[in-house]
């Protein structure tokens, strides 16, 4: 019940695409969904978060689509650029548990 | 701001060889810690949580005498993965909690160590 599902495993999207990925949770305590973006050999950068009283984020060109029904989010990434190819993990945690549970990650790859 | 650092970045050494690093936020106070390891193209894994001043809470599975973790201060703690041997040659990364009011918010990552036993 603590898992966190994440799709796909990897992703190549053209420059300027919307690249999405989605993350799906059974978890029903869980109350902050993080995104966490990640370069290789580099540590894991927080993107955006949310939580699920909104059903929806926007940072910049990043997007977090929340569905609390369904028990699924999403991140989208708007003008994607090359510079946005990393790997990209979601997350969640509930209120009282200091830890994150983490999805297997997504690589993606924007090609110019 | 939310920096968390990590030091050595990389380490290289021989078997037998026990190997400290430090995980420091820099500018916020963290009354926890956390520890992960990460095997190439996988997700991050839990090894411990640490509250300064206390004992870590380790994952099921991770051998609390082989990594041990001090969290002496607000702003600093440690990993020594003691007798390195080379199964335990990996991306070690902390993160550091920022607490908002009385709850622990976002995590921040620190840079990762990468550490290779010969």
């Amino acid at each position: 019940q603590q898992q966190v599902k994440q799709s796909p495993q990897s992703l190549i999207v053209q420059k300027g695409g919307i690249p999405i990925i989605n993350c799906a949770y059974e978890n029903t305590a869980f109350d902050y969904f993080p995104w966490y973006q990640q370069f290789p050999g580099k540590g894991p950068a927080l993107l955006i978060a949310i939580r699920p009283d909104v059903s929806e984020k926007k940072e910049g060109r990043f997007t977090i689509s929340f569905n609390k029904s369904a028990k699924q989010f999403s991140l989208h990434i708007m003008d994607s650029q090359p510079g946005d190819s990393a790997t990209y993990f979601c997350a969640a945690k509930n209120f009282g548990n200091e830890k994150l549970t983490f999805g297997t990650g997504t690589r993606l790859t924007i090609i110019p | 701001g939310a920096v968390v650092s990590q030091h050595p970045s990389w380490v290289i050494c021989k078997s037998g060889t026990s190997v400290k690093i430090e995980c420091r936020s820099l500018d916020f106070q963290a009354t926890t810690m956390f520890w992960y390891r990460q095997f190439p193209k996988q997700s991050l894994m839990l090894m411990a949580t640490s509250n300064e001043g206390s004992k870590a809470t380790y994952e099921q599975g991770v051998e609390k005498d082989k990594f041990l973790i001090n969290h002496a201060s607000l702003t600093l703690s440690t990993l020594t993965v003691t007798s390195a041997h080379p199964e335990d040659s990996s991306f070690y990364i902390c993160s550091a909690g920022l607490a908002v009011g009385l709850l622990l918010d976002n995590q921040y990552f620190g840079p990762g160590t990468r550490l290779t036993l010969l």
